[in-house]
């Protein structure tokens, strides 16, 4: 059982480019959502999906996407990535009352 | 709008002393809370959490309190360990789902 797992662990990519950011988790937990954790703050919700092919956005949406085509995976898309988008990014999936985080993307954006 | 906020950035403790983490919210009627702790290069980690319905909850080594009337949660680690250092954060959860963090405190030990 890995739990979540998320790829890349660390990316740097130049203004404008596009990425995907990996979330798959194998607990069979329909809730799966992406924060981003910035120096010095907590973490803020970006999206989230409660089930197969139903997504919402969370505290910050601006500038990322998301789908869920199946239970495990959870990706999220930068369609034109900016500085501000620089961070450290979590996935989590949430079943039994509890979340579970997956080791983090380190993200940079020049 | 509502959040939920911890009174201090950091906190350093001697090694075996007891350490009390703080944590205030703003939602009267938030009903569930829990406390993460997340090591340097890796994900929060679950360590306890508590309904409304309660006022202490206990785990192992950990005790989380909570008080409604002033809208404030805390934290307590018996017998700090290095183990322990870490940064350490509380969440509320809103709705069925949704999970909103504090910004965190780091608590250092002190050999």
């Amino acid at each position: 059982n890995a739990g979540v797992t998320q790829t890349p662990k660390f990316q740097v990519l130049k203004t404008g480019q596009s990425m995907t950011l990996q979330c798959a988790q194998d607990m069979n937990h329909e809730y799966m959502s992406w924060y981003r954790q910035d120096p010095g703050m907590g973490l803020r919700l970006i999206h989230y999906s409660v089930g197969a092919g139903i997504t919402d956005q969370g505290e910050v949406p601006n500038g990322y996407n998301v789908s869920r085509s199946t239970t495990e995976d959870f990706p999220l898309r930068l369609l034109s990535a900016a500085p501000s988008q620089t961070s450290v990014y979590f996935c989590a999936s949430r079943g039994s009352g509890r979340s579970f985080f997956g080791p983090g993307t380190r993200l940079t954006v020049l | 709008g509502e959040s939920v906020g911890l009174h201090l950035p950091t906190l350093s403790v001697q090694e075996g002393d007891n350490s009390i983490i703080n944590c205030a919210y703003s939602n009267s009627a938030s009903d569930y809370f829990i406390w993460y702790k997340q090591e340097s290069g890796k994900g929060p980690q679950f360590i306890i959490d508590i309904r409304s319905n309660m006022d202490k909850r206990q785990g192992q080594r950990v005790t989380v309190l909570l008080n409604k009337t002033v809208k404030h949660l805390s934290l307590q680690i018996a017998a700090t360990q290095p183990g322990d250092s870490a940064v350490y954060f509380c969440a509320e959860l809103q709705g069925a789902q949704k999970l909103v963090f504090g910004q965190g405190t780091r608590l250092t030990i002190n050999p």
